[in-house]
């Protein structure tokens, strides 16, 4: 199976620390994204960061990727309640415009 | 402007049944995607299509079926339901390579 695997499953931590969780994949990516799903509902793109790129933040998002370990991590700062939700990556191998999502990493923000 | 429309949003179906999801999407997407979600495994794509006309398999396309007749809209059959396909669905349209979702039909078959 192509899908990646993300760590930690679960993550519980207190409103104003920073979460980071990770994502590691198998074949070579054109891209890597992250996307946020609250509770059932549809996913929410988040970010978006090129195999040719390293680091790029957005707003509190800080996503990093390194393709010769075939991982990638994404970094919230600050976080808050509202910032419970999972979160996947997702790649998509050069040329085939298919996404493959990862297992998710499930954030709780205590208040 | 509705972005991406998933119908029906609940069903349950038993054993052997047929049954047809439809997305459709007013963006005017190219790409389109099927997804399940099941606890612990994330989402796994089915079946995906890069214009009308076109579809192709994703990781788990054993059961389903799908047609992309028009651009606006691609559907998902399950000619013969399995307790295996109880699961969430989710529908995907794709813009500059970022997906746009539907808010998932929930599937039981009994």
């Amino acid at each position: 199976s192509q899908q990646g695997e993300e760590d930690p499953q679960a993550l519980s931590i207190q409103e104003g620390e920073n979460a980071t969780m990770n994502c590691s994949y198998k074949t070579s990516i054109n891209n890597l994204q992250w996307y946020r799903q609250n509770s059932g509902r549809g996913l929410v793109h988040l970010i978006l960061i090129r195999s040719n790129e390293r680091e790029k933040h957005s707003g509190r998002l800080r996503v990093t990727l390194d393709t010769s370990k075939k991982s990638s991590s994404l970094l919230i700062t600050a976080s808050r309640a509202a910032d419970t939700a999972s979160y996947f990556c997702a790649t998509d191998a050069w040329g085939t415009y298919k996404y493959i999502f990862g297992t998710g990493t499930r954030l709780k923000v205590l208040a | 402007n509705a972005g991406v429309t998933q119908t029906p949003k609940f069903r349950v179906l038993k054993t052997g049944q047929s049954m047809t999801l439809l997305c459709a999407q007013d963006m005017n997407h190219e790409y389109m995607y099927w997804y399940r979600q099941d606890p612990g495994m994330g989402l796994r794509l089915i079946h995906y299509s890069v214009g009308e006309g076109t579809t192709a398999k994703g990781e788990v396309p054993d059961g389903y079926n799908v047609s992309r007749l028009k651009k606006q809209n691609f559907l998902l059959g399950l000619e013969s339901a399995a307790p295996s396909q109880t699961s969430v669905y989710f529908c995907a349209s794709s813009y500059r390579e970022k997906l746009f979702f539907g808010s998932g039909t929930q599937l039981s078959v009994l």
